[in-house]
């Protein structure tokens, strides 16, 4: 069925260090695979995404590698800032209609 | 220029109450969601509209009831509501079904009591 396992589900990291959050997903046809960032109270926002036919993307300090044998996915974040804390959620395209979502992250910098 | 917008923010209400939220996209877009977060912060999907036509219809139970008057406008039902109905409810959209980037709304929090 379509499931995406996501891990660590909480990370603390220190200021300037890198931070990484995996994903696998079930459904080897899965082309999209969107992260999701969800600062306290509010919606989720789009930081990056990454589609089948690539296998790494980068912006600024965020990067996103996907292995498509292995079916994973992973978010970096470079140089950690305070306002990186936040939950991240990875997700991941199933049957072309439905975006499945991991059990997000929730990261915290320490200062 | 509110690009997703949800009304209300804030729902409190009793067991056994019905209550709406309605959502509204001005970006153009195609299909839009909505989802339920709950207190574990899991984002799961309830329903998916595609120029007014229903494509995902989780299972959810049928107190939930989505309208679509027109692609813009992606409206919830909620009959006969119950305590685990407590949850923020996220509206989205993207520019077309589940491969674009989802934009979403600033969320309901309904809590039941």
């Amino acid at each position: 069925g379509e499931n995406v396992e996501q891990h660590p589900s909480t990370l603390s990291v220190q200021e300037g260090d890198s931070a990484v959050i995996k994903c696998t997903y079930s459904d080897s046809a899965s082309n999209y695979f969107p992260w999701y960032k969800q600062e306290l109270g509010k919606r989720p926002q789009l930081i990056i995404d990454i589609r089948s036919n690539v296998g790494e993307k980068k912006d600024q300090r965020i990067a996103v590698t996907l292995n498509k044998t292995a079916k994973h996915f992973s978010l970096h974040i470079t140089e950690t800032q305070p306002e990186d804390s936040a939950v991240y959620f990875c997700a991941a395209t199933f049957g072309n209609e439905k975006l499945t979502f991991g059990t997000g992250t929730r990261l915290t910098i320490i200062p | 220029d509110t690009a997703v917008s949800q009304t209300p923010k804030y729902l409190v209400t009793q067991m056994g109450n019905d209550k709406s939220i309605k959502c509204e996209q001005n970006l153009g877009h195609d299909t839009m969601y909505w989802y339920k977060q709950d207190s574990k912060k899991f984002l799961k999907i309830m329903f998916s509209y595609n120029n007014k036509e229903l494509i995902i219809n989780e299972t959810v139970p049928n107190r939930f009831s989505p309208k679509s008057p027109d692609k813009a406008h992606l409206n919830l039902h909620i009959n006969s509501l119950e305590l685990g109905d407590s949850a923020v409810y996220f509206c989205a959209s993207s520019q077309r079904a589940s491969s674009y980037e989802q934009y979403f709304g600033p969320g309901t929090r309904l809590t039941v009591t």
